[in-house]
């Protein structure tokens, strides 16, 4: 079956930096895209980025984009989230989930890792 | 810029009892839409991609139907397992995969 898992949260300060990573397991994770959402707390949900299976192509939310960037390693099944210049409102829980397959890539977060959680605090 | 907006926000319901949840775009997202349920303290769940296309698993009492601008999730009989929070998504026009505010369903 499908599994996702984060790694990498914790408390950060304002400005630092901090990687998440998200282990895939149980598909061929190089056919998918994989994707980034977080919840603030309390809060509902925001997508925050998307890396096509072969990281070719890659978007980004407005709110993050040019901090944060996404790779990731088929031969090791991880996608990571380089996030830099960490402020307040990105303190979150990050969720890494399963996008489409191949040339649906864009295709709906099919798979939910349980998140992992990034608080930014001085 | 594209806003998803949901209907209501809370929805106080018993079990047994039909459910229908909208949602709106602010523009035409065509069926590039998407309807996630998330119960406290977990991830959330794809339901519905494709405007009314169930993902892998889930029951039958859950469909859904529109296109465009116009959107319904409707839970034929409730039941205590569903008592959670239902998310919109599209994934049409940016900013991509924008998602709605939420639909609380909670029990009567």
């Amino acid at each position: 079956q499908v599994q996702l898992v984060e790694s990498g949260g914790g408390v950060v300060q304002p400005g630092r930096s901090l990687r998440l990573s998200c282990a895939a397991s149980g598909f061929t994770f190089s056919l998918y895209a994989m994707h980034w959402v977080r919840q603030a707390p309390g809060k509902g949900l925001e997508w925050v980025a998307v890396l096509s299976h072969d990281a070719v192509n890659k978007y980004f939310a407005d709110s993050v984009r040019g901090r944060f960037t996404m790779s990731r390693d088929n031969s090791t099944n991880t996608v990571y989230l380089q996030m830099n210049s960490l402020r307040p409102e990105d303190t979150a829980l990050y969720y890494c989930a399963r996008g489409g397959k191949g040339p649906d890539w864009l295709d709906p977060q099919s798979h939910w890792g349980q998140g992992a959680l990034v608080t930014v605090s001085s | 810029e594209i806003v998803m907006t949901q209907s209501p926000a809370t929805l106080s319901v018993s079990p047994g009892e039909r459910v229908t949840l909208s949602c709106r775009a602010s523009q035409s997202v065509s069926s590039n839409l998407a309807w996630y349920q998330q119960k406290p303290g977990q991830a959330p769940r794809l339901l519905i991609y494709r405007a009314s296309t169930k993902a892998t698993g889930i029951p039958a009492r859950f469909s859904a139907s529109g296109s465009g601008t116009d959107f319904t999730l409707t839970i034929s009989s409730l039941q205590s397992e569903d008592f959670a929070i239902y998310y919109c998504q599209q994934g049409n026009n940016w900013p991509l995969f924008t998602f709605g505010p939420g639909t609380k369903v909670d029990i009567k």
